[in-house]
């Protein structure tokens, strides 16, 4: 059983068009989050709901729109892409409110705009 | 704003010999400290977890200690086996509950 699952796994398109991943889990969590994983590997975080309200948005232009249908889905959808959003992004979740809960990571949707 | 560095970058050992992954921060105002596996193409693997008041957490092969005061974390690994060939991350929690990560060590145990 997939704990955190994220589709497509690789996405290829061109600037300019508008692309969404989907995530899901199966755990029961009340949280999920969205990271980006650049070239250099830092992992960065963009956006984190929970219970479908967005409780941390970092500093991420606005072509970026998380959408959460209810508590195990959270998709991001993605306007006008640029080149510069070529990486690998991941969708994670936790225990609701749980800062001392660890983290389950989906296997990433790398990215790549061509 | 909180940095976290891990180095070495890439690290290559013989099977059976331990391994010391080490992890440092900036800001010792920290919640708790994670470390995470992530193997290519997949996502990231919790391994431990540390809590800010904690010294030390061990799960089989693996021992992370915490020095809050000194920036610094330590992940351990007994008798490396070639399965353990991934790259380890920590990430730090800090009291904004906020996480920052490091670029990893990416680790080649040699059958």
């Amino acid at each position: 059983d997939t704990a955190v699952s994220q589709t497509p796994k690789y996405l290829v398109t061109q600037m300019g068009n508008d692309k969404s991943i989907k995530c899901e889990q199966n755990l029961g969590h009340d949280t999920m989050y969205w990271y980006k994983q650049d070239s250099k590997k830092f992992l960065k975080i963009m956006f984190s709901y929970n219970n479908k309200e967005l409780i941390i948005n970092e500093t991420v232009p606005n072509r970026f729109s998380p959408k959460s249908p209810d508590k195990a889905h959270l998709n991001l959808h993605i306007n006008s892409l640029e080149l510069g959003d070529s990486a690998v992004y991941f969708c994670a979740s936790s225990q609701a409110n749980r800062w001392d809960s660890p983290l389950h990571f989906g296997n990433g949707t790398r990215l790549t705009v061509t | 704003k909180q940095e976290v560095t891990q180095i070495p970058a890439a690290l290559s050992v013989p099977e059976g010999e331990n391994l010391v992954l080490n992890c440092s921060f900036t800001d010792s105002a920290i919640y708790n400290l994670q470390w995470f596996r992530q193997d290519p193409g997949k996502g990231l693997t919790s391994l431990l977890l540390i809590q800010s008041s904690q010294r030390e957490q061990t799960s089989g092969r693996l021992n992370a200690s915490l020095d809050k005061s000194s920036g610094r974390s330590t992940l351990y690994i007994a008798a490396s086996q070639p399965g353990d060939s991934a790259t380890y991350l920590c990430a730090v929690r800090a009291n904004d509950y906020k996480l920052s990560f490091g670029a990893g060590t990416t680790v080649t145990v040699r059958a």
